[in-house]
């Protein structure tokens, strides 16, 4: 089955513990994002990976970490967590596309962390 | 920056009656896309429908539909013979063409409640 998989689902954790939230897909997408969905703002995009070893920053990058060293993963790390970052995360990947040919993006389950 | 606004924190609806959820968005790009994502109790983000802005044409899946104004920037999604698992809450978001970061640019959500 295609899919997108998080881990864990649910985390709930100190501050200043790292953590680290894996995301794998199985269908050979090029691309791959990470977002957090706060009540009221919707999802922010975080990092983005347009292919292996190739990363940058989304709208909030501030206290995340990202790697991509294999095309499957795209592991999303907090190294000193702390409550403001409290929130729902989604891992979503693509195919990538030139010009107006569109790929749907595929949404892992989310994980929800609490940082206490 | 693009922006999409959704200025309905909250709906409800009888069960079989007709709703439309209202979406508001700011660009200066010609080409671009926009989605309605429906997000249940379960978390998982699933798309219900697409439109592309090069087409006039209103996209239309089964019973949703999308009344797509491009000079007003409006994106309203429309649900017909609704049923109680259309609960959930709905997200408009958009996509530019040319950014080669495929980031979705997303509203705050519409929580839909459905009233037996």
């Amino acid at each position: 089955e295609a899919q997108v998989t998080q881990n864990p689902r649910y985390l709930i954790t100190v501050t200043g513990k790292k953590l680290t939230v894996t995301c794998s897909q199985n269908m050979n997408h090029e691309y791959m994002s990470w977002y957090r969905q706060d009540p009221g703002l919707g999802l922010r995009q975080i990092y983005y990976s347009m292919n292996v070893e190739v990363t940058d920053k989304g709208d909030v990058p501030e206290g995340y970490k990202v790697s991509r060293k294999e095309k499957r993963n795209f592991p999303l790390i907090l190294e000193s967590p702390s409550p403001n970052q409290t929130s729902l995360y989604f891992c979503a990947s693509s195919l990538r596309t030139s010009g107006r040919a569109y790929n749907e993006q595929f949404f892992g389950p989310g994980t929800r962390l609490t940082v206490l | 920056a693009q922006t999409v606004t959704q200025s309905q924190p909250e709906m409800s609806v009888q069960e079989a009656e007709t709703v439309t959820l209202s979406c508001t968005y700011d660009t200066s790009e010609s080409d671009y896309y926009l989605f309605w994502y429906k997000q249940p109790p379960s978390r998982q983000m699933i798309l219900v429908i697409r439109q592309e802005a090069y087409k006039q044409q209103n996209a239309t899946e089964n019973r949703f539909s999308v009344n797509f104004q491009k000079a007003a920037k409006s994106f309203s999604l429309k649900i017909s013979d609704s049923q109680l698992g259309d609960a959930a809450m709905y997200f408009c978001a958009y996509r530019s063409t040319r950014n080669s970061n495929y980031q979705l640019i997303w509203g705050a959500g519409t929580k839909l409640i459905i009233k037996p």
